[in-house]
């Protein structure tokens, strides 16, 4: 089954770091362009980073600098490292595949939960 | 930065009825549009890319048009599964990527 899987998301304190993870199957995300969306409680849809299957990656105003996101080819899963992170930060986090034609997203998980708080 | 901005907020629309859907780009996007579909709890699904092409499995009661800056998505049956919200995205010049704020269409 073609499927990707979020998980590593929790409550952390303001300033705190988490890694999500994105395992993927039925596909390689090493040859798809892959992406984070968010969303915040109650909120529409923020696109966050993306990555090229060339490697080059491309991240939103409001993550940049502080997240980065990453592959490991051999376990076929997607990272998204968030460091110094703010409430703002508190949404769900979906891991997304690019579509063939353009960025488009074809193929979402079911979201990963982050909260930031004190 | 281009801004997606959907009309209207709320739709409320009988079932067997048809919905439209507007969303409309501060600038051109061309065609690299898409839309989608997220019912309560679950993850967003992908309905139309390219303005106009369905994407796979997606009924053809579904149908999306415009280019350059003025978009449509048409529902043209509402069945009761079709009750979600729907958001629009632009991927012509990025980065970012931007979506519209969402339509949430409700049964009248």
């Amino acid at each position: 089954e073609v499927q990707v899987v979020e998980s590593g998301g929790g409550l952390v304190q303001p300033g705190g770091s988490l890694r999500l993870s994105c395992s993927a199957s039925g596909f390689s995300v090493s040859i798809k362009y892959m992406s984070w969306v968010r969303q915040a409680p109650g909120r529409g849809l923020e696109w966050v980073s993306l990555i090229y299957s060339g490697g080059r990656t491309y991240y939103a105003d409001s993550v940049k600098g502080r997240f980065t996101i990453s592959r490991h080819t051999s376990k076929n899963t997607l990272y998204l490292q968030l460091n110094s992170l703010r409430p703002e930060d508190t949404a769900v986090y979906y891991c997304a595949r690019v579509h063939d034609y353009g960025c488009a997203f074809d193929l979402w998980g079911q979201g990963t939960v982050v909260t930031v708080s004190s | 930065e281009i801004v997606m901005t959907q009309s209207p907020d709320t739709l409320s629309v009988y079932p067997g009825e048809r919905a439209t859907l507007s969303c409309r780009a501060s600038q051109s996007v061309s065609n690299n549009l898409a839309w989608y579909q997220q019912k309560p709890g679950q993850a967003p699904r992908l309905l139309i890319y390219g303005a106009s092409t369905r994407a796979t499995g997606i009924p053809a009661r579904f149908s999306g048009s415009g280019s350059g800056t003025e978009f449509t998505l048409t529902i043209s049956s509402l069945q009761s599964e079709d009750f979600a919200v729907y958001y629009c995205q632009q991927y012509d010049d990025w980065p970012p990527i931007t979506f519209g704020q969402g339509t949430r269409l409700e049964i009248k």
